[in-house]
């Protein structure tokens, strides 16, 4: 089990509402990426957050953002949601040294199961 | 861009049979390669990682995979399955930047008593 929870851990949304998940990052991590995966696929990269400041993003739209605060927790926002946004959204912390690549070694918590009507 | 292909959706094996699961990648340079498992209700947890040099890595749950560059392959193993390990596998690819995964459709494993 690792130390990244998530909340909440299922909630059900209807179309062009707006939802916020949460994120807390595991002790000593100062990196948070989030990840959605749709019923039956693999997860696809959202972005990433190192420092406060967004550090790469996947191929969605704007609608979708992000926050980290300076405790190093997270937040995802989608605004105006869609149909196509059911899904498992997973966040995933990791350490990165400044001027470096990531490690790889991202740790998952075991995500918010957004469900849009 | 980096891809990943996982050619098997779902896999079928008795217990104590040995497993292989296929990844394939297509990446620009020398990848990062990744295997996750996912279990029902759960998270992604790592099992083993490629970063250099041995091309033969030892993981965690008894699995090892083997980087194969002239196939751009990362083929995960394990000799004797054992109930617990039906569950959902991820192979994955990181790039140069370093602040992306990107994943394969993933290969569904049921074990057979």
């Amino acid at each position: 089990e690792t130390g990244v929870t998530q909340s909440p851990t299922h909630l059900i949304k209807t179309r062009g509402q707006q939802v916020t998940l949460r994120c807390s990052s595991q002790s000593g991590h100062n990196t948070v990426s989030w990840y959605q995966q749709a019923l039956g696929q693999g997860p696809q990269f959202i972005f990433q957050y190192y420092r406060e400041e967004e550090n790469g993003r996947g191929n969605f739209p704007p609608r979708f953002s992000g926050l980290q605060f300076p405790n190093y927790s997270s937040e995802l926002n989608v605004n105006a949601l869609e149909l196509d946004d059911s899904a498992l959204y997973l966040c995933a912390s990791s350490f990165k040294l400044a001027g470096a690549g990531d490690t790889g070694e991202l740790f998952f918590g075991e995500g918010s199961r957004l469900t849009v009507l | 861009a980096q891809s990943v292909t996982q050619p098997d959706i779902h896999i079928t094996v008795s217990e104590g049979a040995s497993l292989e699961l296929r990844c394939n990648y297509s990446y620009g340079a020398t990848p990062y390669l990744f295997w996750y498992v996912q279990s029902p209700g759960q998270g992604l947890q790592l099992l083993l990682k490629y970063f250099s040099g041995d091309t033969l890595v030892q993981g965690i749950k008894g699995f090892e995979a083997e980087f194969k560059r002239s196939q751009s392959s990362f083929n995960l193993r394990k000799p004797s399955v054992h109930w617990s390990d039906a569950a959902e596998y991820f192979c994955a690819v990181m790039g140069a930047a370093g602040n992306k995964l990107t994943f394969g459709g993933g290969t569904r494993v049921l074990v057979k008593p």
